[in-house]
């Protein structure tokens, strides 16, 4: 099946660095991403890589992709109460639809 | 960016009536829309892809003549929910793509059926 997996829930304090691991299925994937939803909003794109890269940073936030274990995570930098929102990584499988399959979301709950 | 608007934000209806969600790329012509739909604390589970003129294609379990979308053109789709029931209440969320690389993501619509 396609289940991209996520730990459900991750607190820290404000300051401090929070780490949002993915394991995704396709080792076709092109692109993966990071998305964050505020609540009640919609997703907002925080991040992609592409599947030749092993890391990307851009700010407080920077994405390591292990291809080999299929593994995918998002570093922030300095978290701050803004951050708190469920971040989803996402892949597009490489079957040609670019249709993106999810993961089950993590909720960062920032601590002031 | 990009931007994607979704109308409305969020609506009410009676059980048995039918609700019509749009779906708007405001700054460029999406290839493709798709719909999903994201249950309390739960991810997004992709509804269908809408490509513009052509019929969308449906995920599995999802059923077509329960929730109708159109595409008429390159910078609108909608998605009707025929006959609403209460566990249609839900919150449902577009995107569009741009070249096929990145989805553009609308606010999304929370339907509470009563």
């Amino acid at each position: 099946g396609e289940d991209v997996e996520q730990s459900l829930f991750l607190s820290v304090r404000e300051g401090d660095s929070s780490v949002i691991n993915c394991t995704y299925t396709d080792s076709s994937s092109t692109y993966l991403y990071w998305y964050k939803q505020e609540p009640g909003a919609g997703l907002q794109l925080l991040t992609y890589i592409f599947s030749n890269m092993d890391m990307k940073q851009d700010q407080r936030l920077t994405v390591l992709l292990n291809k080999k274990d299929k593994h995918l995570s998002l570093r922030i930098a300095d978290t701050q109460t803004g951050d708190s929102a469920i971040y989803f990584c996402a892949e597009i499988p490489a079957s040609g639809t670019y249709k993106y399959i999810f993961g089950t979301g993590t909720r960062l709950k920032v601590l002031a | 960016g990009a931007v994607v608007s979704q109308h409305p934000s969020w609506v009410i209806c009676k059980s048995g009536t039918s609700v019509k969600i749009e779906c708007r790329s405001l700054d460029f012509q999406a290839t493709t829309m798709f719909w999903y739909r994201q249950f309390p604390k739960q991810s997004l589970m992709l509804m269908a892809t809408s490509n513009e003129g052509s019929k969308a294609t449906y995920e599995q379990g999802v059923e077509k003549d329960k929730f109708l979308i159109n595409h008429a053109s390159l910078t609108l789709s909608t998605l009707t929910v025929t006959s609403a029931h209460p566990e249609d209440s839900s919150f449902y969320i577009c995107s569009a793509t741009l070249r096929n690389t990145e989805a553009f993501f609308g606010q999304g619509t929370r339907l509470t059926v009563v």
